[in-house]
């Protein structure tokens, strides 16, 4: 089954506790991302990878740091974490089939900090 | 910066009825707007998708209405059912794939949170 898989799904840490949320998939897309979900703010991109080694900052990626190492994964570091990072955070991927592929999501990881 | 605007915030309609969302983008660059649709737990899905060289595009019940001129976009769900009760995201983007030397900007709408009532 074609899927974005994402761990932890559920995490409560504390401020500056360093922490790492994975995210998988098994499309062999090229494209991976990672959004946050706030209430009344909708999506907003954090980084961005078009391919193995190559990742852009989004709209938020401050205290944010990603690495693309392996075409399948794209963790999301959180070095510092802090209580307004507290959010529901979205990886997805997009592969190259057609002009304009669509974007896959995973099921997402709600991260609370203390 | 929002560049996109999308309204309204939550919407409720009964069953049978037309449900309409609307979008606005401010970047002429976007060449490519889809809609997601996501259910309570989940992450988003794409619902359909438009290019600019078209003023509508119709799957099932779903209609995408796009006007280039105004820089707006619209979705409609016809015969709106309890089922599609959800939040409704639309977004604007500037693709290129990796191919191509590779470039992105995608932008979200805040989100519609559709209750379809039976």
């Amino acid at each position: 089954e074609a899927q974005v898989t994402q761990n932890p799904r559920y995490l409560i840490t504390v401020t500056g506790k360093k922490l790492t949320v994975t995210c998988s998939q098994n499309m062999n897309h090229e494209y991976m991302s990672w959004y946050r979900q706030d209430p009344g703010l909708g999506l907003r991109q954090i980084y961005y990878s078009m391919n193995v080694e190559v990742t852009d900052k989004g709209d938020v990626p401050e205290g944010y740091k990603v690495s693309r190492k392996e075409k399948r994964n794209f963790p999301l570091i959180l070095e510092s974490p802090s209580p307004n990072q507290t959010s529901l955070y979205f990886c997805a991927s997009r592969g190259s089939s057609g002009e304009y592929g669509e974007l896959f999501f995973g099921e997402g990881s709600r991260l609370t900090v203390l | 910066q929002q560049q996109v605007k999308q309204s309204p915030q939550s919407l409720i309609v009964q069953k049978g009825g037309i449900s309409i969302i609307n979008c606005a983008y401010e970047n002429t660059a976007f060449d490519y707007f889809p809609w997601y649709q996501q259910f309570p737990g989940k992450g988003p899905a794409l619902l359909i998708a438009i290019r600019p060289d078209v003023s509508e595009k119709k799957e099932g019940r779903f209609t995408i209405s796009f006007n280039k001129s105004a820089k707006q976009f619209s979705l409609h769900i016809m015969d709106s059912q309890p089922g599609d009760s959800a939040t409704y995201f639309c977004a604007a983007s500037s693709w290129r794939q990796p191919r191509w030397g590779g470039s992105e900007k995608l932008v979200f709408g805040k989100g519609t949170k559709l209750t379809v009532n039976p």
